[in-house]
């Protein structure tokens, strides 16, 4: 079984301050996939990065970048220069190959203080 | 860029009625879609990944005769919630995977609120 744990229900920090969401993942797969998706207000989900599993680099999107520790089966996002507009919930999510399907962690609320 | 679609964004019934949501890929075929219920503060839960053209696969503890899901073309799956009662209220999300060769990554719909008096 694949699962997903968020262990910060919620997160604040300060305008321009760095931020790190913690997650950790099992799976039985080698083929699989992990994502940060970004849940504002709006609760349109927005895709913020992507990490392919076979990759040993961490992807990095803009303010956004991973620490993907794969024997450890933990996938933080780390954001940078925190804006008023990062203020959401924040799911990590798992993609098995096998099973093609998403499953989500519980989330974080995130909150950015002016 | 590739978008998903969905309708009615909010909706109320009655309890007893049946509601219908539908998904729609805008500029892409999808033979796959997926549909997701959320509850408030809660995270997404996968209820049923909907096939075109044949029958759709639920998860476990999700009454198929409940939320009936049809994927008759390549660029709308419905979701129909039968015989709706408060509980059923909730966020609803579908998403369709981003091409064959990149299913893992999926485009998601902006929700559908349910409301069930």
């Amino acid at each position: 079984a694949q699962t997903v744990t968020q262990s910060q229900p919620e997160m604040s920090v300060q305008e321009a301050e760095t931020v790190t969401l913690s997650c950790t993942y099992d799976t039985s797969e080698n083929n699989y996939y992990l994502f940060w998706y970004k849940q504002p207000p709006s609760r349109q989900m927005i895709l913020v990065i992507r990490q392919e599993a076979y990759k040993q680099q961490n992807a990095t999107e803009n303010r956004f970048s991973v620490n993907f520790q794969k024997a450890a089966k933990s996938f933080s996002l780390k954001i940078s220069d925190s804006q008023l507009g990062d203020t959401a919930m924040y799911f990590c999510a798992l993609f098995q190959g096998g099973s093609e399907k998403l499953v989500f962690g519980k989330g974080t609320k995130l909150t950015v203080n002016p | 860029g590739a978008v998903v679609s969905q309708h009615p964004s909010w909706v109320i019934c009655k309890s007893g009625t049946s509601v219908k949501i539908e998904c729609r890929s805008l500029d892409f075929q999808a033979t796959t879609m997926f549909w997701y219920r959320q509850f408030p503060k809660q995270s997404l839960m996968l209820m049923a990944t909907s096939n075109e053209g044949s029958k759709a696969t639920y998860e476990q503890g999700v009454e198929k005769d409940k939320f009936l899901i049809n994927h008759a073309s390549l660029t709308l799956s419905t979701l129909t919630v039968t015989s709706a009662h408060p509980e059923d209220s909730s966020f609803y999300i579908c998403s369709a995977p981003k091409s064959r060769s990149r299913p893992d990554t999926q485009y998601f719909g902006p929700g559908t609120r349910l409301t069930v008096l």
